[in-house]
């Protein structure tokens, strides 16, 4: 599989549920994000997490980091109808030339009222 | 809240013509970046830029793409001769530098090439 591949490809929840979307990937990681883009919308950063954490917070969002199994997931709790959105992680590796950030294929999430 | 601010939204293009897509990053911010999206595909790094050089570019940056930074504010695309497949959402980021590691994207451009 290539450099950051999301799974499930789609997910529709009902609102009020969690949804959960993992990511893989193949290369050692300086850090892993997740960017959020509505239909046709920039990217929206949301969460990073550094390769020395394993979890991290923010409001709704809870990411896990798991580098022996090249591995990340991210949960968004209590989901509402502006959550739908595609989700992507994007990693960074240890290069010298800034945050060049290789993403992944995404996830369609759709939340439904 | 600082934005990056990207032009056209959309634009349309004959084969073979040029274009140049423009971009204002964050004010503050050092690492300027291209990035694009072909329909249903992943984002992709193009090139970044730093200290008014390309740090580092793909295999997709060739001959045909350069980038400028012409003044203190704005950061240009420009894709000559262009082909069908360069068809795709093009996005701006910016970041302040290698140490959050936080890109922050503009809304895109949209560049159509009939």
């Amino acid at each position: 599989s290539q450099q950051g591949e999301e799974d499930p490809q789609a997910l529709s929840i009902q609102e009020g549920e969690n949804a959960t979307m993992n990511c893989s990937y193949k290369t050692s990681i300086n850090n892993l994000q997740w960017y959020r883009q509505n239909s046709g919308r920039g990217l929206v950063h949301l969460i990073l997490i550094r390769s020395n954490e394993r979890e991290k917070h923010s409001g709704r969002l809870r990411v896990t980091l798991d580098t022996s199994k090249k591995s990340s997931s991210l949960l968004i709790t209590a989901s509402r109808a502006a959550d739908t959105a595609s989700y992507f992680c994007a990693t960074i590796g240890f290069t010298g030339g800034g945050n060049k950030l290789t993403f992944g294929t995404g996830t369609q999430l759709k939340v439904e009222l | 809240e600082p934005e990056v601010t990207q032009t056209p939204s959309h634009q349309v293009t004959q084969m073979g013509q040029e274009v140049i897509l423009r971009c204002v990053p964050i004010s503050n911010h050092l690492y300027f970046y291209w990035y694009r999206q072909i329909l249903g595909q992943k984002v992709e790094f193009l090139v970044s830029f730093y200290n008014n050089e390309i740090s580092e570019k793909s295999e997709i940056f060739d001959d045909q793409f350069s980038v400028e930074r012409p003044d203190g504010s704005n950061f240009t695309l420009k894709i000559r001769s262009t082909k069908l497949e360069d068809s795709a959402m093009y996005f701006c980021a910016s970041s302040v530098g290698v140490v959050s590691g936080e890109l922050f994207f503009g809304e895109g451009s949209r560049l159509t090439v009939l």
